[in-house]
């Protein structure tokens, strides 16, 4: 099975521009979240989409926000960007199920400079 | 909400020791997975143990549900092992599902 994908690599962005990330899951698997890591707060939970509905959010302002379509495919999209949303973002997939084995696997990240 | 704290937050070690890292969390958990950042940031599913011993070459790792921690075992360290290990909880309840908390991580350095 192919792995995790995300598109962007690397993306470079000015002060209030706005950005969209994309990631694909592995077949099959329906859940998909997002996380943001910094030097300074580490890894931290943004949302998680589970059959195109968010059933999860981090506490991050709603400049931050996603979606997830009828294939699994999932977007995040941060408006009005600011100095410190630079950092790498991650997204991860799995079966979404709350009552089995509910591993993650993650992708390659995407890592976003704000100037 | 679930806090997890890891320790200890940096290692050096020579090539060829063993290492334990230690992971505590403050509450009952659905999953408890460990990985490994390579230094291109991609985190590298290591094992996925909410409870029990689990055991893949050189690495093992056993987690204690009932006294909340988890422990990681790296035997014969090579140089290729150096990077950030991270122990990562999905709390219980279903309102918790896809929601990983992670610990600050292990930076951890093998030295030839």
């Amino acid at each position: 099975k192919a792995g995790v994908t995300q598109t962007p690599r690397y993306l470079i962005k000015t002060r209030g521009q706005q950005v969209t990330l994309s990631c694909s899951p592995i077949s099959g698997h329906r859940s998909v979240s997002w996380y943001q890591q910094t030097p300074g707060q580490g890894l931290q939970f943004l949302f998680e989409y589970f059959s195109e509905t968010q059933r999860n959010k981090g506490n991050f302002p709603g400049r931050f926000s996603g979606r997830q379509f009828s294939n699994s495919r999932s977007e995040m999209n941060v408006s009005t960007l600011e100095l410190g949303d630079s950092a790498l973002y991650l997204c991860a997939s799995s079966s979404g199920n709350s009552h089995s084995r509910n591993e993650q696997f993650f992708g390659p990240g995407t890592r976003l400079t704000v100037l | 909400g679930i806090q997890v704290e890891q320790s200890p937050p940096d290692l050096i070690l020579q090539e060829g020791a063993n290492s334990t890292l230690r992971c505590n969390f403050s509450d009952s958990v659905n999953n408890l997975q460990w990985f490994h950042q390579n230094p291109w940031g991609q985190l590298i599913n290591l094992f996925y143990i909410p409870s029990g011993t689990k055991q893949n070459g050189r690495l093992s790792a056993t987690t204690v549900a009932t006294e909340r921690y988890s422990l990681l075992y790296i035997s014969s360290s090579q140089t290729t092992d150096s990077g950030v290990y991270f122990c990562a909880v999905e709390a219980r309840g279903s309102s918790n599902t896809g929601k990983l908390i992670f610990g600050q991580g292990t930076t951890l350095q093998v030295k030839p």
